[in-house]
Parts: structure tokens; C-alpha cells; sequence
């Protein structure tokens, strides 16, 4: 049981540049997340997903777009790589729907270096 | 979003028990406490969340203060495995749209000496 699996684990981008990160969860979760963390600061919202077909801006939406391919896969698009938006992604998932409340699952993270 | 606040960092011994505070004054009687925890190069691993009472599992207790304004993750026995950074967070008990997201502040550093 993989849980929440990240690819790449490391990538180094050039300004302007353009990649996907991808993320898959094999929980039969139905949300799914995209988190950015800086150095020495907390998680940040980039965008979710409540259920297969929707998804919703978070906090920190510029620069990214997502796709929430089927219920298992979720990705994150940079279009046009920034050095603002070096930092460590992380995927999530949990089971939503009237499960609401039950936790989240992290993958390991994607380190993403901008230059 | 209801905030929280928690320590920096704090510092335990080995095998000894360790209290990690958390103060939610502006808490709503909808939203759940749930705490996570990060070990160092990790993503965040969920611990324990609660209401309104005191909650148990495996890998802590949650201590909930009877006005919930504040609480308290106990690790019973810390380990060097414990180190990590643990964050308290709020999140609503409504369903739906971006209620009930999880905002990450920048939580408590604990160090284990051994």
C-alpha cells in the first residue's frame, strides 16, 4: 500500500521554463491537495480538489494550474517556472465526503529548484 | 480561519514525557483540533485530532481545555524518532467547498536529547 506517491522527488527548472509534478493516491480518497512549503515556514495551499472533476483555487494559486485527471491522480503545472517559486511540494489526499473529518495522507515531496 | 498559536521550539529528554501547548481563542464550536507533526525531509504525517473531549491513540493524547480555547499534545514517552516540527491546526466541521482545508502555521520545533 504506497499511499500518496510524488514524481519527480527533485527537479531543477530554468526561468521560463515548463514541467507538471505528479501525484497519485491509491486510498480510493476522494480529495486531493497541493501544498508548497518554503524554508522555515508552514504549508501553503496551492489548489485542491473536493472530488474527481472539481477543482478549487487555495491561497497561492499564481503561477500553477492543476488537473485532477481521474479519482487516483491529481497534477500541478508550472507554465512559466519563476525563482519565487522554488520551494518543496507536497500532494495530499483524504477521504472526503461524509468522511469528511478523517485525516490527511502527505506524500514525501517534490523538491523543485527554480534558477 | 480561526488561528492558532504554539511555541517556537521546545526541548524534551529522552523517554520523558512532553506537553506541546496550543492557544485557540477565537475557536468556533464547529471547528476540530487536529494536530500533525513533520519529520525533518518528510511530508506532514497526521497524529490525532478532537472536539470537545480529551482523545487517545497510539501515538499521543490530545488534552482539550473544557472552554476549548486552548490544548495540549501529550507524547507520553518522547523518542529521537519524535523530533520533528507539530503543528496545531483548526479546521472547520462544515462540508464543502474550502471549509475544512488545512492552514499550516509554523508550528512548534521539538528537540529530543538523549
Amino acid at each position: 500500500n504506497a499511499g500518496v506517491t510524488q514524481t519527480p522527488k527533485f527537479q531543477v527548472l530554468k526561468t521560463g521554463q515548463s514541467m507538471t509534478l505528479q501525484c497519485a493516491q491509491d486510498m480510493n480518497h476522494n480529495s486531493m491537495y497541493w501544498y508548497r512549503q518554503d524554508p522555515g515556514m508552514g504549508l501553503r495551499l496551492i489548489y485542491y480538489s473536493a472530488s474527481e472533476g472539481t477543482t478549487d483555487k487555495g491561497e497561492v494559486p499564481n503561477g500553477y494550474n492543476v488537473s485532477r485527471l481521474n479519482k487516483r491522480e491529481f497534477s500541478l503545472r508550472l507554465e512559466s517556472a519563476a525563482p519565487s517559486q522554488t520551494s518543496v511540494y507536497f500532494c495530499a489526499s483524504r477521504k472526503g465526503g461524509q468522511g469528511w473529518n478523517y485525516g490527511y495522507t502527505f506524500g514525501s515531496g517534490t523538491r523543485l529548484t527554480v534558477v | 480561519d480561526a488561528k492558532t498559536t504554539q511555541p517556537n521550539s521546545m526541548e524534551s529528554n529522552e523517554e520523558e514525557p512532553v506537553h506541546l501547548p496550543c492557544n485557540h481563542s477565537t475557536i468556533s464550536g464547529t471547528d476540530y483540533i487536529h494536530w500533525y507533526r513533520q519529520l525533518p525531509s518528510q511530508g506532514p504525517e497526521y497524529v490525532i485530532h478532537g472536539l470537545t473531549s480529551n482523545v487517545n491513540n497510539r501515538m499521543a493524547s490530545l488534552a482539550i481545555a473544557e472552554d476549548r480555547k486552548s490544548s495540549t499534545l501529550i507524547l507520553h514517552r518522547a523518542t529521537l524518532r519524535d523530533a520533528a516540527v507539530y503543528y496545531c491546526i483548526l479546521r472547520e466541521g462544515n462540508y464543502g467547498g474550502s471549509q475544512g482545508n488545512l492552514i499550516f502555521g509554523k508550528g512548534t520545533k521539538l528537540s529530543v536529547k538523549p
